[in-house]
């Protein structure tokens, strides 16, 4: 069965500090890995990864992808409280573009 | 901006009672699917539309979950007869084109069930 398996659950920081988030997956058919951030409500996507090594960057947050290890990490450099979340991570098959979430991370970043 | 709406954003049902929840995904969007997000869990797929089609209604956790989308727009999920491991955040996404990792979420449905 697929799954995706997220570490830690909850994180709690303070304004300044390097995060890093964890994720790793076991898929059947894998196409991409993707991670959102979840405010209050709506998903809102950051990066899609495909292949192995290439790290996608975006202002303080990045992310690279590890097929061999089957897993992903999450950075955030220089955390402000805006950034304090639910970070998901997600896998997405293709077959029928249904994602495959892990759990979340919980991220809290006290001024 | 026109993104995708959810109504209602918040209803209580008592238990037993049957609901209905609506999905406006963005104007011409061919994919949509329905998520269901219990309380410190990642959301979890229920079903996929393509246009009118129901594709993929693996996720859906018993048959008292119903969902349909009769001209390819709009989407209601049905729950009957609720339970309370029903409550839960529903989450509506559309995306352009067919099984496209693009999805863009609505703001959900939190369901309460007393």
């Amino acid at each position: 069965e697929d799954k995706v398996v997220q570490s830690p659950l909850s994180l709690v920081v303070h304004e300044g500090d390097t995060v890093t988030l964890n994720c790793s997956y076991e898929v059947t058919n894998f196409r991409s890995l993707l991670w959102y951030k979840q405010e209050k409500k709506a998903p809102t996507f950051l990066f899609m990864l495909t292949s192995s090594g290439i790290e996608k960057k975006s202002g303080r947050l990045s992310s690279i992808l590890d097929k061999k290890e089957l897993s992903s990490i999450l950075n955030i450099t220089a955390t402000q409280t805006g950034d304090s979340a639910i970070y998901l991570c997600a896998q997405y098959s293709g077959n029928t573009g249904k994602l495959i979430f892990g759990q979340g991370t919980t991220l809290q970043v006290k001024p | 901006g026109a993104g995708v709406s959810q109504s209602p954003r918040y209803k209580v049902a008592k238990r037993g009672q049957d609901v209905a929840l609506r999905c406006d995904p963005i104007s011409g969007h061919v994919s949509l699917f329905w998520y269901q997000q219990a309380l410190g869990q990642g959301p979890e797929f229920l079903t996929y539309f393509q246009n009118e089609a129901q594709l993929d209604k693996s996720g859906l956790p018993s048959d008292r979950f119903f969902a349909e989308r009769p001209e390819g727009s709009v989407s209601t999920l049905k729950i009957q007869r609720t339970q309370q491991e029903d409550s839960a955040v529903y989450l509506c996404a559309s995306s352009l084109e067919r099984s496209s990792y693009e999805q863009y979420f609505g703001p959900g449905t939190r369901l309460t069930v007393t």
